[in-house]
């Protein structure tokens, strides 16, 4: 099992660019989430979902969409990228969202010059 | 609003020198507390999970407890590939779009010297 993976890796991007960062996992988990790792700022989080079709927004949602098609898959859009939104980004996912520890891809670092 | 606090920020230990990481937390309602080990350039990687007062876990070197306040992670005789930084997270009962959330602290970076 590959857990979650990623992709891509690295990305520079100019302001004002869009891009989508991809996220999946195949361990048929229904609660996904999207996280950004800022210096000094601990882990954030940015959207989640608790199953296809069902989104709602965390703590730092401002600037980014999200959608959640199918199990597996939970893309992050950054829909006009700003300087501010440079960080490391993970997404996660778990059995629930009770219980059950998350398991994390190994992220992208995204630069916004 | 769940809180995190750990400390210290940073830890640099001998090998085989033993010691405690800190995690402090404030929640209207405890869930589970996590830990994660975190290697340059990877994700965090899942540790324990504690989920009520006076509950212990062990793993390797690494021994994890619980009290109504804080979490403490003993490292017995660590060695050089211990070195990591190490998170720890909450998660609460609280109800809405806060439910199932992670809240993290911002870790604490441990160096162990050969």
């Amino acid at each position: 099992n590959a857990g979650v993976t990623q992709t891509p890796k690295f990305q520079v991007l100019k302001t004002g660019q869009s891009m989508t960062l991809q996220c999946a996992q195949d361990m048929n988990h229904e609660y996904m989430s999207w996280y950004r790792q800022d210096p000094g700022m601990g882990l954030r989080l940015i959207h989640y979902s608790v199953g296809a079709g069902i989104t709602d927004q965390g703590e730092v949602p401002n600037g980014y969409n999200v959608s959640r098609s199918t199990t597996e898959d939970f893309p992050l859009r950054l829909l006009s990228a700003a300087p501010s939104q440079t960080s490391v980004y993970f997404c996660a996912s778990s059995r629930d969202r009770a219980n059950q520890p998350q398991h994390f891809g190994d992220g992208t670092r995204l630069s916004i010059l | 609003e769940d809180q995190v606090t750990q400390s210290p920020e940073a830890l640099r230990l001998q090998e085989g020198e033993s010691s405690s990481l800190n995690c402090s937390y404030t929640v209207s309602g405890l869930r589970g507390l996590f830990w994660y080990r975190q290697d340059p350039g990877k994700g965090p990687e899942f540790l324990f999970t504690l989920y009520s007062a006076g509950e212990e876990k062990e793993k390797e070197r690494l021994k994890a407890t619980l009290t109504k306040k804080e979490s403490f992670l003993h490292i017995t005789a660590p060695k050089p590939e211990d070195s990591a930084t190490y998170l720890c997270a909450v998660r609460s009962i609280g109800g809405g779009t806060s439910y199932g959330k992670l809240t993290f602290g911002q870790g604490t970076i441990l160096t162990v010297h050969p």
